[in-house]
């Protein structure tokens, strides 16, 4: 049973380019988390989606950012015109039912802006 | 607006004692609480949570403890193992029926276990 998916783990761009972050989540989870992790902090909540459907994005920033959770496929985070205040770790996490059961979590992307 | 605090960045202990993480929030609607371990380069692994109706979990030799008046929790590792060196964050949840099941998370606290 493979866990949480995310690629690619490493990812550099220039400032100016767009990144794209993908996420599978665990077989039979439908609920799909987004998190960022900047250098010496903690993680801090982006976006909540289920099957085709953004549930909360309370926590993306209002302009460049933007998320999918397609009926097929993996989730999708995408980073038009990055900047430096990009580069960060961006983690995935999956939940079957978020209301009794953890978030699993996957390896990351790290991404680094030139 | 920190929600979620873990005051000590750093925590060594020996071999075979006891570890003993700490956790505050402020948020009373908090209801959901979890423990995550995280190695460098991997994403945080699900150690154990605890529900607000309950005062303690336990899962082998890891202990969560929480104090709902004094909005605080501690996760207990005992006995402690070099293996167990990791940054271990806190993280919780208000659940309900507006709920979207996200975490909040704490700054980590630095483990090491000396051999």
């Amino acid at each position: 049973n493979a866990g949480v998916m995310q690629n690619p783990r490493h990812l550099v761009r220039r400032r100016g380019q767009e990144a794209r972050l993908r996420c599978s989540p665990m077989k039979g989870h439908s609920h799909v988390y987004w998190y960022r992790q900047l250098p010496e902090e903690g993680l801090k909540f982006m976006v909540y989606l289920q099957k085709e459907n953004i549930i909360d994005e309370s926590g993306m920033p209002k302009e460049r950012f933007s998320a999918e959770f397609p009926k097929e496929g993996p989730s999708i985070l995408r980073i038009q015109q990055v900047v430096r205040g990009d580069s960060a770790a961006y983690f995935c996490a999956s939940s079957p039912f978020p209301e009794n059961q953890p978030q699993h979590f996957g390896d990351g992307t790290r991404l680094s802006i030139l | 607006d920190q929600q979620v605090k873990q005051n000590s960045p750093s925590l060594s202990v020996q071999e075979g004692r006891i570890s003993i993480l700490n956790c505050d929030y402020t948020n009373s609607m908090f209801d959901y609480f979890l423990w995550y371990k995280k190695y460098p380069a991997e994403g945080p692994t699900f150690l154990i949570s605890i529900s607000s109706i309950k005062d303690k979990n336990e899962d082998g030799r890891f202990t969560v403890f929480l104090n709902k008046s004094a909005k605080h929790l501690s996760l207990h590792i005992v006995p402690s193992q070099p293996g167990d060196s990791a940054v271990y964050f806190c993280a919780a949840s208000a659940r309900g029926s507006s709920n979207t099941g996200k975490l909040i998370f704490g700054q980590g606290t630095t483990l090491q276990v000396k051999p």
